[in-house]
Formats: structure tokens, sequence, C-alpha cells
């Protein structure tokens, strides 16, 4: 079946607008992660999701960061007033929900925001 | 908190030759869980091999095996019969039995020759 897929692949914005990036998890999924990556660095942890709720956003840098997940399946990514710190790859992940810490999170290809 | 230390930023080895990838972490957990990604050009995460820390025996999947050293905080990943294929960003990342969060360590560019 299909993976997890991110649009837009890549974003170019300018300092101080908004930007929306959108995750598309595997199908019955019902686990979804948001995760940072900068130039040279792992990821990030930045939100989770567990159906609707965003049951852990301890992640997320500052309160220009938001993500909801209103249907418990397409997840956005909100970034308002944008940085050049903000600048780096964006990936989701989505894992199927067994209760237990096992399992395997899938990622997307990711979306590069480039903010100038 | 728990962190990854991959200290080796670059490797490279010979198609077919057999390259080991180090990580070490640190936790005061005794319950965790071990990965290692793999990240291709294409920017998509890809699972490796995973390893529980109550699990003495080191996990394998088919050339893809690991050196888990509890007590050391120790896991190395080894490659055998390497292949153009691997050529890749190689993650290790530490799950803690109690969330769902994966650390990460900054990884390892590994090049396959040909």
């Amino acid at each position: 079946g299909a993976g997890v897929s991110q649009t837009p692949s890549n974003k170019v914005t300018e300092k101080g607008k908004y930007v929306e990036l959108r995750c598309d998890p595997i199908s019955g999924h019902t686990a979804l992660y948001w995760y940072r990556q900068s130039l040279g660095q792992g990821p990030e942890f930045l939100i989770y999701f567990q159906g609707t709720g965003a049951a852990d956003d301890s992640g997320l840098p500052n309160d220009r960061f938001f993500a909801v997940r209103p249907e418990g399946s397409v997840s956005t990514l909100k970034i308002q007033r944008t940085e050049r710190g903000d600048s780096a790859v964006y990936l989701c992940a989505s894992s199927p929900w067994t209760g237990g810490a096992t399992d395997t999170q899938y990622f997307g290809p990711g979306t590069r925001l480039t903010v100038l | 908190a728990q962190t990854v230390t991959q200290s080796q930023p670059e490797m490279s080895v010979q198609e077919a030759e057999t390259v080991t990838l180090s990580c070490t972490y640190d936790t005061s957990e005794s319950n965790y869980y071990l990965f290692w990604y793999k990240q291709p050009p294409s920017r998509q995460m890809i699972l490796v091999i995973r390893q529980e820390a109550y699990k003495q025996q080191n996990a394998t999947e088919n050339r893809f095996s690991v050196n888990f050293q509890k007590a050391a905080k120790s896991f190395s990943l080894k490659i055998s019969d390497s292949q153009l294929g691997d050529t890749a960003m190689y993650f290790c990342a530490f799950m803690r039995d109690s969330n769902y969060q994966l650390i990460w360590g900054a990884g390892t560019k590994l090049i396959i020759k040909p």
C-alpha cells in the first residue's frame, strides 16, 4: 500500500510568513509523529498524535509552531512568523497502535523548508 | 535526559567489505529500545534493525547485525557484504519504554565504493 506522503516536497518562504506542511499517514495508522531535522543533525521530536489529539507536544520549540489532526488521519504542521532558524527538513512518521513502544515508525520523505 | 552519540561522521569502504558503525547512548532507564535507521538521498528514513534492551541476544536482519553491550551502553551496527545501495546516512536512535519519542544521534555518512 501507499506509504507516508508529505507535501510540499520543498517550500521556500520569506522571513515572517506563515507556512503549512501536510502529512498523509499510512491508512489505518492511528499514531502520527512530527520531527525536525536540521542540516547535518539527527531529527528532533516535535509532536505526537494518538488519533485526533496531541498526546505529547513537548518538542514544539515555541508558540509559533502548532499542529492539528482534526479527523485522525491527515495532519498539518503550521508555523507562524517564520524565522531563518526554522529552515530544516520536517519529517512525518506514522505507526499502527499496538499499545507498545515497539511500534515501527514509518517515515515520509519530508518537506524541506527554507526561510529566506 | 537521554543522549545518543555517533562518533564517526563519515566512513568509506569497498563493496563486499564488512563495516561497523558505532553508537553509544546515555540513560538511567532499565528498559528501552534501540534502532538503526538508514536515510538515503531521498530523505526517507528506513528502519534497518531494532533491539529491545531486555533481550540479551543481538538482533540480526540478513546482512545487518548489532553488537549490543548494555553495561557499556554501546549499540554498534555491522553490515556484511556491503553493497552500493547501502550508501546512505545511518542514524542510531533510542526510545524509552514509557513513551514514543525517538532520540537520535547525529548520524554517520556511509559510502560504499565500487
